[in-house]
């Protein structure tokens, strides 16, 4: 099966610019996930959506970042306008829904941002 | 929070040691999970162990849960150069999937 993909690889921007990344999640996976990863840390969940519902997006900061889902499949999510404290890599997973059994995530290779 | 954190934050050891991970967490939890992050890469799941079960494998992968104490191990034997990567546990409860800040494993040929 094709794993989760995401664009662009790479993406540099001066701070008050746009951005946005894209991704393609494996087929059939209803639940998609984002998640911000800062040099030397682990993941940290910015949003979760099912199909496409938000199930949790407590830990976004809304005042800058939104993101989309709108046929339930392909997400965006976007910086408007970028800090210098954004710069980090964007992950997109996604996982089948199986109700609460947590089965595994399955990662992209990410989005690695950097604001100057 | 359920966040895991996982210890030593590095560790460097020889080919064909074994390598050991731990993980701590503060709330009760459904069940955790391994990941490993190779360098510019996403996580890649390992195994899972659910919170009724005390030891799990998978080919050179042990993993222990200790509920009462909160605590996981991942056991890594007869380690390769390739193995070489970050190891995160992930724990979940009623939330998503929270990490911790992993572990930085190197693996010297």
């Amino acid at each position: 099966e094709a794993g989760v993909a995401q664009s662009p690889r790479y993406k540099i921007i001066e701070k008050r610019q746009s951005v946005a990344f894209w991704c393609n999640p494996i087929s059939g996976h209803a639940t998609l996930y984002w998640y911000q990863q800062i040099l030397g840390q682990g993941p940290k969940l910015l949003i979760q959506f099912q199909n496409n519902g938000v199930v949790d997006d407590s830990q976004l900061p809304k005042d800058r970042f939104s993101a989309e889902r709108l046929k339930g499949v392909d997400s965006t999510l976007k910086i408007q306008p970028a800090k210098l404290e954004d710069s980090a890599v964007y992950l997109c997973a996604s996982r089948h829904y199986r109700g609460r059994d947590n089965s595994p995530l399955h990662f992209g290779n990410g989005t690695r941002l950097t604001v100057t | 929070s359920q966040q895991g954190e996982e210890d030593p934050q590095a560790l460097s050891i020889q080919e064909g040691e074994n390598a050991t991970m731990n993980c701590s967490y503060k709330t009760s939890i459904n069940n955790l999970q391994w990941y490993r992050q190779n360098s510019g890469r996403g996580l890649v799941h390992l195994i899972l162990i659910r919170s009724n079960e005390r030891e799990k494998h998978s080919g050179r992968l042990r993993v222990t849960l200790d509920t009462s104490k909160k605590s996981s191990s991942l056991l890594i034997t007869a380690s390769r150069a390739a193995d070489t990567a970050s190891y995160f546990c992930a724990t979940s409860g009623n939330t998503p999937l929270v990490f911790g800040k992993g572990t930085r494993l190197s693996v010297i040929a």
